[in-house]
């Protein structure tokens, strides 16, 4: 089973940090957690992934739990662009197969 | 210019008909990738391809028909379209399956 399990919603305030959870407890050793965003009426874009250790880029951070079994993606200084729709996927067999579930909305108040 | 593009943007077409929505990426990577996008719902793989001339099923592959004679290019096709294959397709590149980057989508209307 590859589903990923996400609040369906969130909000925050804009130029505060936003910590987006998602569970995976059944994730295997070798799979990476990936996140994926989606702006609305465009396609999907990547955001960041990883596999045990914390991660950086440009975009977000990501935080791994030690047993793997949860991340969390932050975002460290929401802006109103950050306002979509928050993929949190774990490959089906395989990385090049993703499964996108329904994600979590996140709405930036300003 | 670079990137991922599809091909038409929109398209209405009537069940039985065939269809063809098309994909091309100028950055030679290896993988490419067919998704739809239903309302309410996040995104299922169709069929995806590690490289040239090698495709495999993806989660939803009934009613589609992939080639990949050449790497930049990845066309969907459904035999005999029908309502329930009235979604938002998408198409996306990856040159190590582990950022994809996708294109703007078809949105493709059965009636």
């Amino acid at each position: 089973d590859a589903k990923t399990t996400q609040p369906n919603s969130m909000e925050s305030n804009e130029e505060e940090p936003v910590h987006l959870p998602c569970n995976h407890s059944t994730i295997s050793g070798t799979d990476y957690i990936h996140w994926y965003r989606q702006l609305p009426s465009q396609g999907p874009e990547y955001v960041i992934h990883g596999l045990t250790s914390n991660v950086n880029n440009r975009m977000a951070s990501l935080a791994i739990a030690e047993d793997r079994k949860s991340s969390t993606l932050i975002l460290h200084r929401a802006t109103l662009r950050d306002a979509a729709v928050y993929y949190c996927i774990r490959p089906n067999f395989g990385n090049e197969k993703l499964t996108f579930g329904t994600g979590t909305r996140l709405t930036i108040i300003p | 210019d670079a990137g991922i593009t599809q091909s038409p943007r929109y398209k209405i077409t009537e069940t039985g008909r065939q269809v063809t929505l098309m994909c091309h990426q100028t950055w030679s990577h290896s993988y490419m990738f067919w998704y739809r996008q239903d309302l309410g719902h996040g995104l299922r793989l169709i069929y995806y391809s590690a490289a040239a001339d090698i495709t495999d099923k993806g989660e939803v592959p009934d009613g589609y028909v992939v080639s990949r004679s050449k790497t930049e290019n990845f066309p969907l096709t459904l035999e005999s379209a029908t309502r329930s294959q009235t979604s938002v397709y998408f198409c996306a590149s990856s040159g190590t399956a582990y950022e994809q980057y996708f294109g703007p989508g078809t949105r493709l209307t059965v009636t």
